[in-house]
């Protein structure tokens, strides 16, 4: 059973679309945070969110975080071809506990 | 700073045979951790150490996978004899800080293990 669902699997939209992916779970976490990869390459940490409702932004990317702290969503505004990635997002379910639990990811490509 | 160094970076073994990862986490991160990466999924942490100690393998096939991290400083992560359901990217992470807290994890490039 995956603790952290992520929909959708895959995305592909044109240069300068807005788009909108989410991470879902049953379980309450301490923090959430996204990254993202790219091919060859590890995951990049872009954002960790904390408190219920939180939002933050990191430019053209808009991070939010369940009021309940069991869901997030990334939001991309005007899509750039460098955006493109697999966007993962993993929970936290203690404080003091670093272990991480990881969704499948958003697989997002942008087309120019 | 320099960032998480893995070595290799691709490997193709055949089944039954051993393989060894090596990683050095960045200066000064306490905290190390495996995780395997299967195609289309997410990592799964294999294991974790704090310096030189384990604080979670709950997840690490004990029968054929081994870690350590002697000194507190790099780590080697085995795995013997390999199976073809080994074939996945094995993902190495350090993180400065154990306890109250947000941690960011910085990773590695990985390791390829294709098994044949």
């Amino acid at each position: 059973t995956q603790l952290l669902e992520q929909s959708p699997q895959f995305l592909s939209i044109q240069e300068g679309e807005n788009l909108t992916v989410y991470c879902n779970s049953s379980s309450v976490f301490s923090s959430l945070q996204w990254y993202r990869q790219e091919p060859g390459e590890g995951p990049v940490l872009l954002v960790t969110v904390v408190t219920g409702g939180e939002v933050k932004k990191l430019k053209r990317l808009t991070f939010q975080f369940g009021d309940a702290r069991k869901d997030s969503s990334l939001h991309i505004t005007a899509a750039q071809p460098g955006d493109t990635g697999l966007y993962l997002c993993a929970g936290a379910r203690s404080y003091g506990n670093n272990r991480l639990a990881f969704g499948k990811g958003n697989q997002v490509v942008v087309i120019p | 700073e320099a960032g998480v160094a893995q070595s290799p970076r691709y490997k193709i073994i055949e089944k039954r045979q051993s393989v060894a990862f090596w990683c050095n986490p960045i200066s000064g991160h306490a905290t190390l951790y495996w995780y395997q990466q299967i195609l289309g999924q997410g990592p799964k942490l294999l294991i974790q150490f704090q310096n030189n100690g384990v604080v979670d393998d709950s997840q690490l096939p004990k029968d054929r996978f081994s870690a350590e991290r002697l000194k507190g400083v790099d780590s080697t992560l085995k795995i013997q004899p390999a199976k073809l359901e080994d074939s996945a990217v094995y993902l190495c992470a350090s993180s400065p800080l154990q306890g109250r807290g947000t941690y960011e994890q910085y990773f590695g490039p990985g390791t390829r293990l294709t098994v044949t």
